[in-house]
């Protein structure tokens, strides 16, 4: 079975500052897909991320990176210089690779990002 | 693309009564979920179909939810007959493994039964 961790539920930074937010997963799966979303007060969930298990390389837009290694199976997601807007709730979700169609993604239980001035 | 679109955005109604909750999927996406947010359980997956055939409803909480997805452009959830405890947001996403921006989502139907 899938599973997903999220072990800090709440985050709490003053504006500019960098935090991270991790994420450790199990599959027994050897190929998988991993995902970041976001979740805005507003409510939809927002997509920012998929990597394939086979590609390890560390992944840079803007303010946000990812980190995955699959030796710790973490997918760490990093926002630099963090701004008020980026207070949401972040979900790290995990799905297997099938051919043709997509699989369920299973999530983990979010953490919540408070950025105040 | 409109994205994935979900009716109502909100409903609220009696317990025992009917609810159908619908989703359009985006245009060429062979797969559809249904997923269920509650502050207690977080996102459940409760049903999804490929090519418009039901693969996995072991989410699906009991008899009184029921889901269809007559053609690849639409799907309803319905829950028959409701009950306070089946207040949450429900989600819709689709997906294609042809696509590598993975699933997107609906902006989700808020249920409250009272």
């Amino acid at each position: 079975a899938q599973k997903v961790t999220q072990a800090q539920t709440e985050i709490s930074v003053v504006e500019k500052e960098d935090v991270t937010l991790d994420c450790v997963y199990e599959t027994r799966d050897t190929t998988y897909y991993l995902f970041w979303y976001k979740q805005p007060p507003s409510g939809e969930l927002v997509f920012l991320i998929r990597r394939n298990s086979f590609d390890e390389q560390n992944e840079i837009s803007g303010r946000y990176s990812w980190n995955f290694q699959k030796s710790t199976s973490s997918f760490n997601f990093t926002i630099t210089a963090s701004q008020v807007v980026d207070s949401a709730v972040y979900f790290c979700a995990l799905s297997e690779v099938s051919t043709g169609t997509a699989s369920k993604l299973t999530f983990g239980t979010g953490t919540r990002l408070q950025v105040t001035l | 693309d409109a994205g994935v679109i979900q009716s109502p955005r909100h409903e609220v109604t009696e317990m025992g009564q009917e609810v159908t909750l619908r989703c359009k999927p985006i245009s060429g996406h062979n797969s559809l979920f249904w997923y269920r947010q509650t502050m207690m359980r977080g996102l459940e997956l409760l049903i999804y179909f490929n090519n418009n055939v039901p693969i996995d409803d072991s989410g699906m909480p009991e008899d009184r939810f029921s889901a269809k997805m007559p053609n690849a452009s639409f799907s309803t959830l319905k829950i028959q007959p409701s009950e306070p405890r089946d207040s949450a947001v429900y989600f819709c996403a689709s997906s294609s493994d042809s696509y590598n921006y993975g699933y997107t989502f609906g902006s989700g139907t808020r249920l409250t039964v009272v």
